[in-house]
């Protein structure tokens, strides 16, 4: 399967912990993208991250990949009760278009 | 960016019978792309939206099963054809402006077969 895993399945911190979540992925890829959704609604992006960055960040969030270790992580900073949601990353191969998405992150912040 | 929405947002439907899903884009989009999200999962690619020509579609899914159509830059349907009580799950359909790039998505198709 060309599904990345996440790790972990959940993550319940406390309002102002930070949360990190990590994926990996099997194959060479284009870019690697993070996405938020709100009880079983539309995904969110969040931030994408191409193969030859290493780091990015989008406020309170920061993105990082290790393409010889084919894994990312997302770290959010400061973690609001507005952040409990599911997180997935997904992956854009090598000289492709569409998205593979990770297994998820259930996150919950609670006040 | 682009505004994307779906027609319904839901349904209940009968074993048997076919439910066609529209999916609108605010703007042109290169590429747009139907997913389904089982209860509790995360997203498998159903077939990549095609304007003018075939859908193509990733394995497991087969056009007889998942019709598409994409008749111009900003719409597109997906059918759900001859419904069984495993196809209950929530359909999304995306687009992406630039090839590989961000895609956005609408806010999904719920469906449930009884």
């Amino acid at each position: 399967s060309q599904q990345g895993e996440e790790d972990p399945q959940a993550l319940s911190i406390q309002e102002g912990e930070n949360a990190t979540m990590n994926c990996s992925y099997k194959t060479s890829i284009n870019n690697l993208q993070w996405y938020r959704q709100n009880s079983g609604r539309g995904l969110v992006h969040l931030i994408l991250i191409r193969s030859n960055e290493r780091e990015k960040h989008s406020g309170r969030l920061r993105v990082t990949l290790d393409t010889s270790k084919k894994s990312s992580s997302l770290l959010i900073t400061a973690s609001r009760a507005a952040d409990t949601a599911s997180y997935f990353c997904a992956t854009v191969e090598t000289g492709a278009n569409n998205l593979f998405f990770g297994t998820g992150t259930r996150l919950t912040v609670i006040p | 960016s682009a505004v994307i929405s779906q027609k319904p947002s839901r349904d209940i439907c009968q074993r048997g019978t076919s439910l066609t899903i529209q999916c609108q884009v605010d703007s042109q989009v290169t590429m747009m792309f139907w997913y389904r999200q089982q209860p509790g999962q995360s997203l498998t690619l159903i077939a990549t939206a095609n304007q003018g020509s075939e859908a193509t579609y990733e394995s497991g899914f087969v056009i007889d099963k998942f019709p598409i159509s994409r008749p111009n830059l900003t719409f597109s349907t997906l059918t759900v054809s001859n419904m069984s009580p495993e196809d209950s799950s929530i359909y999304l359909c995306s687009g992406v402006k630039d090839r590989a790039e961000t895609q956005y998505f609408g806010p999904g198709t719920r469906l449930l077969v009884l």
